[in-house]
């Protein structure tokens, strides 16, 4: 099956800076998203970005397919930015379900 | 707020115990998948439903099962619970066609419940 692999696997920033998040994936894929999961448990839908490029407010993310990576941006990271980040995929023929990377624990300090 | 909620929130089982998890999809919706999360772990597919009909099925024993009803919401049955299963369960909601979510559309996840198996 499909590998996907984040990196780097824990990040700490101090409020302000900037990050970028990296989502490799091991085969094509017709849907990949990024997600937040907060301290309770909730995934929270940040991008739906088989391809291209998207931006809401702080945060951006770019999939390149023919080279099988995705990234997301954090600008001007704040304290609720903290949780963990993943990306997952589906890949063409298994459309069923979506396969997640390990994540990103990211922490930003006050 | 996606619209996918989950009951109940959190439940503490006794191992050989049968637990059922509840989740009602975002309107519209016709596709429900389940997923397990161990603790530092990213979720794993369990199975997903679509039209009341299993429709695809991850890496899970038989123990694990569920139903789909007509108003597109969803039960995840667990038999014999076992220590390991103690996990974060997700539900999933999208828009799909049988082959799974459709091409553009998004998936949204409840909140989840919370499963500790003693």
């Amino acid at each position: 099956g499909i590998q996907v692999e984040q990196s780097p696997p824990d990040l700490i920033l101090q409020e302000g800076a900037n990050s970028t998040l990296r989502c490799n994936f091991s085969d094509s894929v017709n849907n990949l998203q990024w997600f937040h999961q907060n301290p309770w448990g909730q995934l929270i839908n940040l991008f739906y970005i088989p391809s291209g490029t998207k931006q809401n407010g702080r945060l951006s993310a770019t999939t390149v397919a023919t080279e099988r990576y995705s990234l997301l941006y954090i600008s001007s990271s704040q304290t609720t930015d903290s949780g963990v980040y993943f990306c997952a995929v589906t890949v063409s023929g298994s459309a069923r379900q979506l396969t997640f990377g390990s994540g990103t624990q990211l922490t930003v300090l006050p | 707020e996606t619209g996918v909620t989950q009951s109940p929130t959190h439940l503490i089982k006794t191992r050989g115990q049968q637990v059922t998890l509840r989740c009602s999809s975002q309107s519209g919706h016709n596709t429900v998948s389940w997923y397990q999360q161990a603790l530092g772990q990213g979720p794993q597919f369990i199975f997903q439903y679509y039209r009341e009909e299993e429709n695809g099925r991850g890496n899970f024993p038989p123990r694990f099962s569920g139903l789909q009803f007509p108003n597109y919401s969803s039960e995840l049955n667990v038999n014999a619970l076992e220590l390991d299963d103690s996990a974060l369960y997700l539900c999933a909601s999208s828009l799909g066609n049988g082959q799974g979510t459709s091409s553009g559309n998004t998936i949204y996840f409840g909140e989840g419940s919370w499963l500790t198996v003693v």
